[in-house]
């Protein structure tokens, strides 16, 4: 089967660096995912890591170590508005389907 | 226009009532999918659809059924409601080549109590 691990909360301030770990357990390996999902809204995707390395994208960078089967989102200059729970996904396994973690809460104190 | 698009938004129902949540998107994508999320459970899915005549079960399909309607439309019954499948519904889209399958574009949602 999948499974994913992530840190339930973490908090940090305005304008530091955060980082989000997320290991997985999966038969098959297509890539790994994250997600950002506010408070009663709709989660809204934010990275794909099918190789890897960092990927990056404005403030938001996510890594990628396949033999480690272990990946994280790095959020730097953290704004109030990122307050939010991240979740980081994975697609494998022999139905091909994506996996979600139970997400980590974020919370930015100012 | 959003692009995935969910109704109701909110429903409150008895307990043995038959319940459909409907999805539509305007995406152009093949695959659409049902999650449920539950505080600290994160999102399991419940059923997806890699096109109109394929129809899967995912982790978490007793007590629901689907159908796919048209490519563009997926909805998700609750046979008969029971408390325990309150929670939040999100249906999601996908493309369907490597890299697009794992970018789903969510609905806002559908927050449903089973008294």
């Amino acid at each position: 089967g999948q499974s994913l691990e992530q840190p339930s909360e973490v908090t940090a301030v305005e304008g530091a660096i955060v980082q989000i770990n997320c290991t997985y357990q999966t038969s098959g390996f297509y890539g790994l995912s994250w997600y950002q999902q506010h408070d009663g809204g709709a989660p809204t995707f934010l990275s794909y890591n099918a190789l890897d390395g960092l990927e990056e994208t404005g403030r938001f960078s996510s890594f990628l170590s396949r033999s480690d089967s272990y990946g994280y989102l790095l959020l730097q200059e953290l704004q109030m508005k990122d307050s939010a729970s991240y979740f980081c996904a994975v697609r494998g396994g022999a139905t091909n389907k994506l996996i979600f973690g139970t997400g980590t809460l974020l919370a930015v104190q100012p | 226009d959003a692009d995935v698009t969910q109704t109701p938004r909110n429903r409150i129902t008895k307990t043995g009532k038959r319940i459909m949540l409907e999805c539509s998107q305007t995406k152009g994508h093949d695959r659409m999918y049902w999650y449920r999320q539950d505080p600290g459970l994160g999102l399991r899915l419940i059923y997806y659809s890699f096109d109109v005549k394929d129809i899967n079960k995912g982790e978490i399909s007793d007590g629901y059924s689907v159908s796919r309607q048209a490519q563009a439309k997926f909805s998700l019954s609750l046979e008969s409601a029971i408390p325990n499948q309150t929670a939040l519904y999100f249906c999601a889209t996908s493309g369907s080549g490597t890299g697009t399958t794992d970018t789903q574009y969510f609905g806002p949602g559908t927050r449903l109590t089973v008294l």
